[in-house]
């Protein structure tokens, strides 16, 4: 199946940092999107992606698809506590499922 | 909106055991989706529901399986559990309409198998 590979892995910032994270895919895909997970949750959707070139904002949260379309970039501009947690990438397999990367785990620092 | 709402929260299982896990998607949503979640790890594909019928599978055993009902909710069954087993399960609910993909997920049952 499709492998999706995020970097960094982890990453402690301090407050007030800008975070940047990326995702990248064996494949090409269509759809990108970005998920949230705080400790003991399922994931939440952030930001969800379907052009080429794309860049879409939320809050402070902002995406973009890349023009190759195997990889798609996430920034956090002015990190502050409640950033802390996994965001996980994902893209379609087989038309309507999504697989997801590993993720990047982000700690924020006071 | 009612999100998606799984039970039981947690199950605690013997080795050897069989698990049942429950999902009520949000409403309308026709697709359920099962994702394995182990300690530290990230998601891993189980089961693709719509409209009753099995959409596709991930690469586990078949003692894994499960049913979408008429209403849409759905079972994940776990037969002859494993240590390895134990994970954080969770579902997912979607609605293919113009411009609204991605999936809501519900907070996960946490299955320890011991």
């Amino acid at each position: 199946g499709q492998q999706l590979n995020q970097s960094p892995q982890s990453m402690f910032i301090q407050e007030g940092e800008d975070v940047s994270m990326n995702c990248t895919s064996s494949s090409i895909f269509n759809t990108w999107l970005w998920y949230k997970q705080d400790p003991g949750e399922g994931p939440v959707l952030l930001i969800a992606l379907y052009k080429a070139g794309e860049l879409t904002s939320n809050g402070r949260l902002t995406a973009q698809f890349g023009i190759t379309r195997k990889d798609s970039f996430l920034n956090i501009s002015a990190s502050i506590p409640s950033d802390v947690g996994i965001y996980f990438c994902a893209g379609p397999e087989y038309g309507q499922n999504f697989v997801f990367g590993p993720g990047t785990r982000l700690s924020v620092l006071p | 909106e009612a999100g998606v709402t799984q039970s039981p929260t947690h199950l605690i299982k013997t080795r050897g055991q069989q698990a049942t896990l429950r999902c009520s998607p949000i409403s309308g949503h026709t697709s359920v989706y099962w994702y394995q979640q182990a300690l530290g790890l990230g998601l891993q594909f189980l089961l693709w529901y719509d409209e009753g019928e099995e959409r596709n599978r991930g690469n586990f055993p078949p003692r894994f399986s499960g049913r979408q009902f008429p209403n849409y909710s759905s079972e994940l069954n776990v037969n002859a559990l494993e240590l390895e087993d134990s994970a954080l399960y969770l579902c997912a609910s979607g609605r293919w309409s113009t411009g609204n993909y991605g999936y809501t997920f519900g907070s996960g049952t946490r299955l320890t198998v011991v």
